[in-house]
């Protein structure tokens, strides 16, 4: 079945550690997106890609850093300069076109910092 | 720019009961407008979508919603609420004006009494 794979589900770390979530996609699919959800916050973008070498910033991209070197993939860093890392974060997937195409999710990685 | 309005973070109903959860909009071009649902430490599904024609949007689950331009609404029902409907349930809309990149409200919470 195609989808999106976000692994691990559960992550804790140290503060200071720069830690790295994997999604990985076979929808073939040329926009991926990474979104962070806090309680009552709703969904806030943190990166997208619209295609492969290619990444823009969201509205919250401080403290984090993508990479988008095959279209199947978009791993994204949480480095320690981001002040409040703990949260649920998402990553959904996109077909480039119709533009009215809606955002395949994966079921996220919860990361704890302490 | 383009928003998203959730009124009301919670809404509780008993099973069988109309359900009604609210969404304003604001774009100052033609919009598409989605609805997705969350359940516990998952990621989003998609529920409907309107991107042109019919106002009136049937999805999965038996939910359905209404394209309202005069109101800048798009208003998600259900004759009759289940059990299984509580989750966390979240509206999201693209423009020209955001590149196609959807903008997520709050959310709302449904909970539903036996």
């Amino acid at each position: 079945d195609g989808g999106i794979t976000q692994s691990p589900k559960y992550l804790f770390r140290k503060e200071g550690q720069n830690v790295t979530l994997s999604c990985e996609q076979n929808l073939n699919h040329d926009a991926m997106y990474w979104y962070r959800q806090d309680p009552g916050q709703g969904l806030r973008l943190i990166y997208y890609s619209q295609i492969v070498n290619d990444f823009q910033k969201g509205d919250i991209a401080e403290g984090y850093s993508v990479s988008r070197e095959k279209k199947e993939s978009f791993p994204l860093t949480v480095t320690s300069a981001q002040k409040n890392p703990t949260a649920f974060y998402l990553c959904a997937s996109q077909q480039d076109r119709p533009n009215n195409s809606p955002l395949h999710f994966g079921n996220g990685t919860r990361l704890t910092v302490t | 720019a383009q928003s998203v309005t959730q009124l009301g973070s919670h809404v509780s109903v008993s099973e069988g009961a109309l359900v009604l959860l609210r969404c304003n909009y604001s774009s100052s071009v033609p919009p598409y407008l989605f609805w997705y649902v969350q359940y516990p430490n998952q990621g989003l599904q998609l529920l409907l979508k309107y991107t042109t024609g019919a106002t009136l949007v049937k999805g999965i689950n038996g939910f359905e919603a209404e394209f309202k331009k005069s109101e800048t609404s798009f208003h998600l029902t259900k004759p009759s609420a289940h059990m299984s409907d509580a989750a966390e349930y979240f509206c999201a809309v693209s423009s020209l004006r955001g590149s196609y990149i959807p903008t997520f409200g709050r959310g709302t919470s449904l909970i539903v009494h036996p």
